[in-house]
């Protein structure tokens, strides 16, 4: 069964740093790409940001383009989303997401966590 | 950036009664286009890729068509667990972007 579980979600200042975790079982992680999707409360979804397989590529949505960092760990299965000059924007929850086999829709999604920034 | 425009943003509807819903896009996507639902408190859940394929385990009384910038989600005949919000979303260019929602509720 795949199982996507993050962690790391909090409470915020504005212009702070934050890293998500998303613990990835259940499928070979280090053969797909992953992401990361977000919702800000009451709001649709948006996404953020996503990784290729092997790492190599790595792909942001223009409001957080310099702002975070993906990447990913295959010895742990673990993705990563390093989240720094945080604005209260970017409160939301955010969903760890796989891609299906090679084309970029998301099979399936973790129960998210929640993010907030705020002073 | 390509803008998806969900329509309409909410539809009433009774169960048994058929559901659509649309999905236009700012610039032609060809056929490279998904649906997902979202309950309350849960995450999305993946209904149609490739703006026409049921992903695994969808009831076959959900079907998508359309190409190029239009889109229909059909539902044939809403059950209870149908009502919920539903999402378009395209991968033909980067950004991946998704629509705004609409949200299917009981009349």
């Amino acid at each position: 069964e795949v199982q996507l579980l993050e962690s790391g979600g909090g409470l915020v200042q504005p212009g702070g740093s934050l890293r998500l975790s998303c613990a990835a079982s259940g499928f070979s992680f280090s053969s797909n790409a992953m992401g990361w999707v977000r919702q800000a409360p009451g709001k649709g979804l948006q996404w953020v940001s996503a990784i290729s397989d092997s790492g190599g590529s790595t792909y942001f949505a223009d409001s957080v383009k310099g702002r975070f960092t993906i990447s990913r760990d295959i010895s742990k299965n673990t993705l990563y989303l390093q989240m720094d000059s945080l604005r209260a924007e970017d409160t939301a929850v955010y969903y760890c997401v796989k891609r299906t086999d090679s084309i970029w829709y998301f099979d399936y999604w973790g129960q998210g966590t929640l993010v907030t920034v705020s002073s | 950036e390509i803008l998806l425009t969900q329509s309409p943003a909410t539809l009433s509807l009774s169960p048994g009664e058929r559901a659509t819903l649309s999905c236009r896009a700012s610039q032609t996507i060809g056929t490279n286009l998904a649906w997902y639902q979202q309950k309350p408190g849960q995450a999305p859940r993946l209904l149609i890729y490739n703006a026409s394929n049921r992903a695994t385990g969808i009831p076959t009384t959900f079907s998508g068509s359309g190409s190029g910038t239009d889109f229909t989600l059909s539902i044939s005949s809403l059950e209870p667990e149908d009502f919920a919000v539903y999402y378009c979303q395209q991968r033909a260019r980067w950004p991946i972007t998704f629509g705004q929602g609409t949200r299917l509720e009981i009349k």
